[in-house]
C-alpha cells in the first residue's frame, strides 16, 4: 500500500507571496492532519480534515487555511508569507482521525523557505 | 507547564546498551500515546503506540504507560548506531486528529 505523499517536496518563496501544498493520504484513510515543524517550536498542529470538513484547528493565524476533496486529498494554503513561515510542513493520514487508537502516518513533508 | 515533556537530551549510549526515553503529559484525559522516530531531514516514523497501562513490546522496543503518573516511556534494547535519531513522544487527547508532541530527545548510539 502506498504511503502518504506530499507535493512539492521543496519550495522557495518570497515574503508576501502565497503557497499551496498538497497531500494525498494512504488509500482508505479519510482523515488528514497538517503540522508545522520548526527548530524552535517543534511539531505543531495546524488543522485536521475529515470528509471534506475541518473538524479541528490549531492556534495559527487565518493566513493558514486548508481544504479536503472528496477523494480525501488535502491542500493547505498559506497567504501573505512571512519569514517565520519557513518550516517543514507535514501531513499525516489516519483512518478516521478518531480520538483514540487511530494512528497517524506521516508523509515526507514539504520544506518551505521564505526569503 | 508544557502539555508533553520529554527528558532533556541529548542522550548518548554505547552500542548494545539500553536506551531509556521518558515522557510526561499534563492532560489526564489523554487516551493514546505514540513514539515516533525522526531521522535528520526526514519525517516522523511510527515506532510504537500504546493505549493501556503496562508494557507493550515490539522487537527491541518496549513502551511503558502509567496513566496514574501520566508517564510514558520507551526502552530500546541492544541499541544500534542506526537507532541514532530524534525520538518524539506524541499524545492524542479529546480533539480530533490532533497529536501533541514533546520537543523530542536526540539519541546517539556510538559504536
Amino acid at each position: 500500500k502506498a504511503g502518504v505523499t506530499q507535493t512539492p517536496r521543496y519550495l522557495i518563496k518570497t515574503r508576501g507571496q502565497q503557497v499551496t501544498l498538497s497531500c494525498s493520504p494512504i488509500s482508505g484513510h479519510r482523515s488528514v492532519s497538517w503540522y508545522q515543524q520548526t527548530p524552535g517550536q517543534g511539531l505543531q498542529f495546524l488543522f485536521e480534515y475529515f470528509s471534506e470538513t475541518q473538524r479541528n484547528k490549531g492556534n495559527f493565524p487565518g493566513r493558514f487555511s486548508g481544504r479536503q476533496f472528496s477523494n480525501s486529498r488535502s491542500e493547505m494554503n498559506v497567504s501573505t508569507l512571512e519569514l517565520g513561515d519557513s518550516a517543514l510542513y507535514l501531513c499525516a493520514s489516519s483512518l478516521e482521525g478518531a480520538r483514540s487508537t487511530d494512528t497517524q502516518y506521516f508523509g515526507p513533508g514539504t520544506r518551505l523557505t521564505v526569503l | 507547564q508544557k502539555e508533553v515533556e520529554q527528558n532533556s537530551g541529548p542522550l548518548s549510549v554505547p552500542e548494545g546498551a539500553i536506551a531509556s526515553l521518558n515522557c510526561t503529559y499534563s492532560d489526564r484525559v489523554s487516551q493514546s500515546f505514540f513514539w515516533y522516530r525522526q531521522y535528520s531531514g526526514k519525517s516522523p516514523e511510527l515506532i510504537m503506540s500504546i493505549y493501556s497501562n503496562g508494557d507493550k513490546e515490539d522487537g527491541r522496543f518496549t513502551a511503558q504507560l502509567n496513566k496514574a503518573s501520566q508517564y510514558v516511556s520507551l526502552l530500546i534494547r541492544d541499541s544500534q548506531p542506526s537507532d541514532s535519531a530524534t525520538y518524539l513522544c506524541a499524545v492524542i487527547g479529546t480533539s480530533y486528529g490532533k497529536l501533541t508532541f514533546g520537543q523530542g530527545t536526540i539519541l546517539t548510539v556510538h559504536p
